[in-house]
């Protein structure tokens, strides 16, 4: 049972837009930055979305992050096959021995 | 450019301790957090703790608390994760990974498989 809650699934098809959720608790979302991973299975995760809303050199301004208030949000637009892939969310989480928290990771195909 | 090259696969038995590795390149060493965080086949990320490389300073996820030590060297750039104890739900993938930004995990390892079995 992950600590963030993402949609196991979700499909559209090329060109068009997907939205992936993250919904968190007063104790991470709530108050930390949100990170958004992809991986392609078999690879090293790797980082799309930092600091809520931006992007890393080298991630195109198809993805994009947001965040409302214990809720966080993955947008990708002008979907390409090559997107096809699980994507996490993650952030930290300040409750009794708690640290870094992933959410159970959304797959995402393109139709 | 910034690199993590994990240490190579491993097959330990039930109760035994693994250790893997982790060497940094493309960057100041002690600037950065390392963490660790793995992946058993078909499941998601699971973060295990992060270490200062400057002073050593670390935090373990309390599923982790008894039985995992990060360790580095600064002179190789290496930073380090023991487990041990193990029993068949340790089998998984294990990446480092270093920070970015506010708490990020930017730059990851290739990752390292860790096998469990009797």
């Amino acid at each position: 049972q992950s600590v963030l809650t993402q949609p196991p699934s979700v499909s559209a098809a090329p060109g068009q837009k997907v939205t992936i959720s993250c919904s968190g608790s007063s104790s991470n979302i709530g108050i930390y930055h949100v990170s958004w991973y992809q991986q392609v299975p078999g690879t090293a995760p790797k980082l799309l979305i930092y600091d809520t809303n931006k992007r890393p050199s080298g991630i195109p301004d198809r993805f994009s992050g947001s965040k409302s208030g214990t809720s966080a949000t993955l947008v990708i637009t002008g979907l390409q096959t090559g997107d096809e892939a699980d994507y996490y969310c993650g952030t930290w989480d300040r409750s009794l021995g708690a640290g870094g928290v992933f959410g159970g990771g959304t797959k995402l195909t393109v139709l | 450019q910034v690199q993590l090259v994990q240490s190579g696969a491993e097959v330990r038995k039930p109760g035994a301790s693994v250790r893997v590795s982790c060497k940094a390149s493309g960057y100041t060493f002690i600037t950065y957090d390392i963490n660790w965080v793995r992946q058993a086949t078909g499941q998601g990320l699971e973060w295990m703790g992060w270490m200062n490389p400057n002073n050593g300073n670390t935090g373990y996820a309390e599923k982790f608390q008894d039985r995992v030590t990060f360790t580095r060297d600064t002179s190789t750039s290496t930073a380090y994760i023991e487990l041990n104890s193990l029993t068949s739900e340790d089998t998984a993938v294990y990446y480092c990974a270093r920070t970015y930004g506010s708490g990020s995990f930017g730059y990851w390892g290739q990752g390292t498989l860790v096998t469990v079995s009797s």
